[in-house]
């Protein structure tokens, strides 16, 4: 089947920006996600990129997305503490059934 | 933004009962919604996919005996976890997706954590 993978941990100091990498090997992918989950909560749409683009910026947010590389990132400037949480990556594959491929979630640390 | 509504948050069940959760699209009709489970520091399972008016997808492995999944209405999908036993512990949570047109944004719900003891 299809494989999201991505780094289980990364720690930043409070004030400096963050990238989070992602993989993935779904070729027919067509909308790639982030999301945020923050202890005991749901699962927050972060931001979201087309397969056809290969960046999108929204306020702090910085997607890049090299698709021959089936590489993903999500940039966080300025990060805050109230950004620690797990971010997960997930691919929606465009065979039609609208599932998405979720990887294991980065968990992000951010250090006064 | 549109937002889905789960409820309930949280719930304790007995061995053996059954305990059902809803999953609810506020302000958008979900065609298609989706029901994941989280087993803890791991990443979403995908248990089900579930179309309005029509019977459930069930991931290999699931048990569609177990856990009954009704999508009635294009606002409203219910998880029923029948006979619950303590492995059935888990947090569940819903995605529901809009119709055609809606970007193919898919929402989560906020979770619902389940203790059967």
């Amino acid at each position: 089947g299809e494989d999201v993978e991505q780094s289980l941990f990364l720690s930043v100091r409070e004030g400096d920006s963050s990238v989070i990498n992602c993989t993935y090997t779904d070729s027919s992918s067509t909308y790639l996600y982030w999301y945020k989950q923050e202890p005991g909560a749901g699962l927050q749409l972060l931001t979201y990129i087309f397969s056809n683009m290969d960046m999108k910026q929204d306020q702090r947010l910085t997607v890049l997305l090299n698709k021959k590389d089936k590489h993903l990132s999500l940039r966080i400037a300025d990060t805050q503490t109230g950004d620690s949480a797990i971010y997960f990556c997930a691919d929606l594959s465009g065979a039609g059934s609208y599932q998405l491929t979720f990887g294991k979630g980065t968990k992000l640390s951010v250090i006064p | 933004g549109a937002v889905v509504s789960q409820h309930p948050s949280r719930v304790i069940c007995k061995s053996g009962t059954s305990v059902k959760i809803e999953c609810r699209s506020l302000d958008f009709q979900a065609t298609t919604m989706f029901w994941y489970r989280q087993f803890p520091k791991q990443s979403l399972m995908l248990m089900a996919t579930s179309n309005e008016g029509s019977k459930a997808t069930y991931e290999q492995g699931v048990e569609k005996d177990k856990f009954l999944i009704n999508h009635a209405s294009l606002t409203l999908s219910t998880l029923t976890v029948t006979s619950a036993h303590p492995e059935d512990s888990s947090f569940y949570i819903c995605s529901a997706r809009g119709a055609q047109g809606s970007g193919n944004t898919i929402y989560f719900g906020e979770g619902s954590w389940l203790t059967v003891v």
